[in-house]
């Protein structure tokens, strides 16, 4: 089962627009990690924010964590035409990671 | 290696027939997981090893998935009578430490059940 649920789904905007995708989860956690793939390759980790915190930055992302509203957005700036990508949150507990099922980026040159 | 291995990258099975799946995680770490990915959807959890003791294997479909991690390093993943739902990507991942932290994963070995 999925814990995490991405939004939107698929999202298309022009080179050097501003991307925002959504994350909503279900139970508590320790701390929430977002994670890119590109097409036929495996997940690469972007970033990684523990549930005391409430904004994390890295070059162009910038993710935040709300734990009241059970909710994380990531952010990536002045998006390129290689951020063409799919990202997936993942939840962290005691338990193995799990992911959403992604939203799927194109950014358009 | 530097990073997580897996082999092979594509495999096509007749139905019925047995494959195995092999992953190298990076060298010195303890945690291994085994994800299945369906086409445009995110990974599902299949099994984990801590060295060489599977901790948990309840994302395992059915008892025709096998895996195991003998010597506490390389891991395969074994389905048996594969049928075409089996057809997807599993990818390996492994960490240095606990299971909530960052994993790396390999590149996927995909599997297409004809």
């Amino acid at each position: 089962s999925q814990q995490g649920e991405e939004d939107p789904q698929a999202l298309s905007i022009q080179e050097g627009e501003n991307a925002t995708m959504n994350c909503s989860y279900k139970t508590s956690i320790n701390n929430l990690q977002w994670y890119r793939q590109n097409s036929g390759r495996g997940l690469v980790h972007l970033i990684l924010i523990r549930s005391n915190e409430r904004e994390k930055h890295s070059g162009r992302l910038r993710v935040t964590l709300d734990t009241s509203k059970k909710s994380s957005s990531l952010l990536i700036t002045a998006s390129r035409a290689a951020d063409t990508a799919s990202y997936f949150c993942a939840t962290a507990t005691n338990t193995p990671l799990v992911f959403g099922k992604g939203t799927r980026l194109s950014v358009i040159a | 290696g530097a990073g997580v291995s897996q082999s092979p990258r594509y495999k096509v099975a007749k139905r019925g027939q047995d494959v195995a799946l092999r992953c190298d995680p990076i060298s010195g770490h303890v945690s291994l997981f085994w994800y299945q990915q369906a086409l445009g959807q995110g990974p599902e959890f299949l099994t984990y090893f801590q060295n060489e003791a599977q901790l948990d294997k309840s994302g395992l479909p059915s008892d025709r998935f096998f895996a195991e991690r003998p010597e506490g390093s390389v891991s395969t993943l074994k389905i048996q009578r594969t049928q075409q739902e089996d057809s997807a990507v599993y990818l390996c991942a492994s960490s240095p430490g606990q299971v909530r932290n960052t994993i790396y994963f390999g590149e996927g070995s995909w599997l297409t059940v004809v």
